[in-house]
């Protein structure tokens, strides 16, 4: 079975940085893509970032682009999303999903996780 | 690619159809002849979860009940008989493109 965990939501400072992770099980996870989705309160989704198989092909959305990093480590089957200088409109919570087939990219949330959420606030 | 759905809520009886629109403001046909088209349900207090991909194709598990079709920038999710368990908002997006964007969402609620 496809598992993904999210975790490293917190309340943080706007301007502070915070690091989340996903953990995949049930699945070969070097061979796939992977998502960062974010859903603001009360509103709707809003893709974030992704990267491919190499980790050398990473997108991000323009609204997160330049402040928020995506990561991977094969070895721990680890998702990260590295997200500094944090604004009020980053709060929201972020879904980590992953894409199908392996070594492929499209459909890009065939499997999502439950969520972290974060908080920016002073 | 900026995605437009309709209505943004709706209400149905139990047994009768549904049915959302949604809408691209440029073309997701593929030179491939796929159409980049997904959508997605989110039902009360869970996570998203894939219904369609290719504008058309359901994704496994997912009862035949649910049907979409269209082709280009015009695009509908049908329900042919809703059920109780089919609450939630339903996202349709766009994977033409990796910058990946959202409808605003249709709400259904039973009537």
């Amino acid at each position: 079975e496809v598992q993904l965990v999210e975790s490293g939501g917190a309340v943080v400072q706007p301007g502070g940085s915070l690091r989340l992770s996903c953990v995949g099980s049930g699945f070969t996870f070097s061979r796939y893509t992977f998502n960062w989705v974010r859903q603001a309160p009360g509103q709707g989704l809003e893709w974030v970032a992704n990267i491919h198989v190499s980790s050398t092909r990473r997108y991000y959305a323009d609204s997160v682009k330049g402040r928020f990093t995506i990561s991977r480590d094969n070895v721990d089957n680890s998702v990260f999303l590295q997200m500094n200088n944090l604004r009020d409109e980053d709060t929201a919570i972020y879904f980590c999903a992953r894409a199908s087939p392996p070594d492929g990219d499209y459909p890009p949330f065939r499997f999502w996780g439950q969520g972290t959420l974060v908080l920016v606030s002073s | 690619i900026v995605m437009t759905q309709s209505p943004l809520s709706l209400a149905v009886t139990p047994g009768e159809p549904a049915s959302i629109s949604c809408r691209s403001s440029q073309s997701l046909l593929h030179s491939n002849g796929n159409n980049y088209l997904d959508w997605y349900v989110q039902r009360p207090g869970q996570s998203p979860q894939l219904l369609i991909y290719l504008g058309s194709q359901r994704a496994s598990g997912v009862p035949d009940r649910f049907s979409a079709s269209g082709s280009g920038t015009d695009f509908t999710l049908k329900i042919s008989r809703v059920e109780a368990d089919d609450v939630g908002v339903y996202y349709c997006m766009q994977a033409l493109l990796t910058l990946y964007t959202f409808g605003q969402g249709t709400r259904l609620e039973i009537k």
